[in-house]
């Protein structure tokens, strides 16, 4: 069965430093989600991605959170310049084709800054 | 706004017995309601969903959960629990107005006890 698969599984950065977290997304899926989740809390939207660019976005996706797809398979999430607020379990998440319904998970990566 | 209520934190249960995860929900317009499992260190995985028909929906690992609109409920059933069952539980709507993202509850975590 396909899945969604996410590297890192942990990564751990600085305060300050970027880090770039990489998805790969079922092959034939065509809407991309980045959500997170809090040690202890609940997951939240990050943003929506279709048709490479950004169809929505929360108001914690600020201007030190960045994704793209560079070669058309990959989906990254981008952070500019990490705080220590920003330590979570980031979850990529896929969407087939119009009519699917439920969104697929990768396994998450935890980052942790320090 | 659209929301979800998990009012449980924790729910325990003997193994064997009938369990019960509590769901509300607030929406406009017909809900897409879904029920994702989380194991520890691991990411959401797709249980079931309600998007139209038949008010009983059944999932996989014999789940099933019960679309209530006058009560606006999506409790998580199942008849018989077992240990393995153990987890974070967390209930899902999708954004009808938006790119269809998720807005997740807060989990209830599931203890089966043998």
């Amino acid at each position: 069965e396909p899945e969604v698969t996410q590297t890192p599984s942990h990564q751990v950065t600085q305060m300050g430093q970027e880090v770039i977290l990489r998805c790969v997304p079922i092959s034939n899926h065509l809407y991309f989600y980045w959500y997170r989740q809090i040690l202890g809390q609940k997951v939240e939207f990050l943003v929506s991605f279709y048709n490479n660019e950004i169809s929505e976005k929360s108001e914690i996706f600020d201007d030190q959170f960045s994704v793209e797809r560079p070669d058309g398979s990959n989906f990254t999430l981008k952070i500019r310049s990490t705080k220590l607020e920003d330590s979570a379990m980031y979850f990529c998440a896929t969407l087939g084709a119009l009519g699917a319904h439920e969104q697929f998970f990768g396994p998450g990566t935890r980052l942790t800054v320090l | 706004a659209q929301s979800v209520a998990q009012p449980e934190d924790q729910v325990n249960v003997a193994e064997g017995n009938p369990l019960t995860v509590k769901c509300t929900y607030s929406v406009s317009g017909n809900p897409y309601l879904f029920w994702y499992v989380q194991y520890p260190n691991r990411g959401l995985q797709f249980l079931l969903k309600y998007i139209t028909g038949d008010n009983l929906v059944k999932g996989s690992y014999g789940f099933e959960a019960e679309f209530n609109k006058s009560q606006t409920s999506f409790h998580l059933k199942k008849p018989s629990a077992l240990v393995s069952d153990s987890a974070l539980y967390f209930c899902a709507v999708r954004d009808n107005w938006g790119t269809d993202k998720l807005i997740f509850g807060t989990g209830t975590r599931l203890q089966v006890f043998p």
